[in-house]
């Protein structure tokens, strides 16, 4: 069974029109990332969320937003796609608690987001 | 800052034979953990291996298992008896012990294409 289950798998949207990718989780951990993948290139960390508590990456740019309305939901909103947004988004959660955690991600299938 | 370094782009293997993917990785930390991560084509990236920093032995999970290194930073991956189902982009990652704040926010090396042929 999916723990970590990301909607839709695929994403078209256009130049400047927003959108919201959806993540949610049946493992009731407390973290949830999001990652930005492009092609051939590892992961990068955007932002991730520990409980409530939201964690920006300095360099992630301000057209990525971020929701978690509760544990079982994460949302990433971009403002005004560019074509440059285009790759594939990954979440992935963790229990956050060092003792249990072992520091091991989960991670969804990913959305793969196109901008025309 | 903590860096993740994979010099091999693309690897190849035939069928059962062993292969061994490298990783290098630059901290000032001594608490750590260090991971390989499988990503399929198309598919969701998943963990193979888990190795704390504190610990001497090397990890090991069925036909895979690591050389981790600690002085000379260095975390290789062997994949025995190679299959079919192992093509993937091989992930490198590292998080700091502490979490730091970060809560554990994984770094990533580039990646490692591993084709096996028939």
């Amino acid at each position: 069974d999916a723990m970590v289950i990301q909607n839709p798998r695929y994403q078209v949207t256009q130049f400047g029109k927003p959108v919201t990718l959806s993540c949610s989780q049946t493992l009731n951990h407390n973290v949830m990332y999001w990652y930005q993948q492009k092609s051939s290139q590892a992961p990068k960390l955007l932002f991730h969320y520990y409980d409530k508590d939201f964690n920006n990456e300095a360099d992630t740019p301000d057209n990525f937003q971020s929701r978690r309305p509760n544990t079982s939901f994460c949302f990433l909103d971009i403002r005004s796609p560019g074509l440059g947004d285009a790759a594939m988004y990954l979440c992935a959660t963790s229990t956050g608690k060092r003792q249990l955690a072992k520091n091991i991600q989960y991670f969804g299938a990913g959305t793969r987001l196109s901008v025309l | 800052a903590q860096t993740v370094t994979q010099s091999q782009p693309e690897m190849s293997v035939q069928e059962a034979e062993t292969v061994t993917l490298s990783c290098t990785y630059d901290t000032s930390e001594s608490d750590y953990y260090l991971f390989w991560y499988k990503q399929p084509p198309s598919r969701q990236m998943i963990l193979v291996i888990r190795q704390e920093a504190y610990k001497q032995q090397n990890a090991t999970e069925n036909r895979f298992s690591v050389n981790f290194q600690k002085a000379a930073k260095s975390f290789s991956l062997k994949i025995s008896d190679s299959q079919l189902g192992d093509a993937a982009m091989y992930f490198c990652a590292y998080t700091p012990g502490d979490y730091g704040g970060s809560q554990g926010n994984l770094i990533f090396g580039k990646g490692t294409k591993l084709s096996v042929k028939p």
